[in-house]
């Protein structure tokens, strides 16, 4: 019962290198998201996907592009990589963007990719 | 500008007693809250939820209340167990429309609970 799951789970890289951060979900959900944590702070959203060939910004989508490949994946890529950039980055996923008054659907997460930018 | 604030870094407890995590928030458009724990190098796991409809849930020894008029939210366990030392985020959408993609998280809080 794999769930979310995210490769790499740690990755080192030098400024101005780019990068893939790769995720999949099994739960045949509909939502996918990407998220970074940095230390003392909460999660924000970068970029989400509400459904197979839609993508959105969030809060923070500045040095960032994904991809919705399929269903099943939804990949965050950092075309020049800032040290500003060193995270961990969560991928989620809900069966879709619906909440609240519908019903519960809360996103599902992976174990988190720790990247560092020297 | 924080929208959910979880004003209290830690929090430690005693086995078996009650532990009351507390969450504020500033946007009056959020109809949906979620608590999430998480443990060290591992993915947030939800935990409850909260419809703004409503003011109490229940899930086993996890209760959450919402207080609209304050915007504010608690999670209470009872009784707390050493398994569920983590930490724990608060976790808030607009559901204007049908939608909660945009969640809004707090910083969280360390709960740890000695046995």
């Amino acid at each position: 019962n794999a769930g979310v799951t995210q490769t790499p789970k740690f990755q080192v890289l030098k400024t101005g290198q780019s990068m893939t951060l790769q995720c999949a979900q099994d739960m045949n959900h509909n939502s996918m998201y990407w998220y970074r944590q940095d230390p003392g702070m909460g999660l924000r959203l970068i970029y989400y996907s509400a459904s197979e060939g839609t993508t959105d910004k969030g809060e923070v989508p500045n040095g960032y592009n994904v991809s919705r490949l399929n269903k099943r994946e939804f990949s965050l890529r950092l075309e020049s990589a800032a040290p500003s950039q060193t995270s961990v980055y969560f991928c989620a996923s809900s069966v879709d963007g619906r909440g609240g008054r519908y019903g519960n659907q809360p996103q599902h997460f992976g174990d988190g990719t720790r990247l560092s930018i020297l | 500008d924080q929208q959910v604030k979880q004003n209290s870094p830690s929090l430690s407890v005693q086995e078996g007693r009650i532990s009351i995590l507390n969450c504020d928030y500033t946007n009056s458009m959020f109809d949906y809250f979620l608590w999430y724990k998480k443990y060290p190098a591992e993915g947030p796991t939800f935990l409850i939820s909260i419809s703004s409809i409503k003011d109490k849930n229940e899930d086993g020894r996890f209760t959450v209340f919402l207080n609209k008029s304050a915007k504010h939210l608690s999670l209470h366990i009872v009784p707390s167990q050493p398994g569920d030392s983590a930490v724990y985020f608060c976790a808030a959408s607009e559901g204007s429309g049908g939608s909660n993609y945009k969640l809004t998280f707090g910083k969280g809080t360390l709960l740890t609970v000695n046995p």
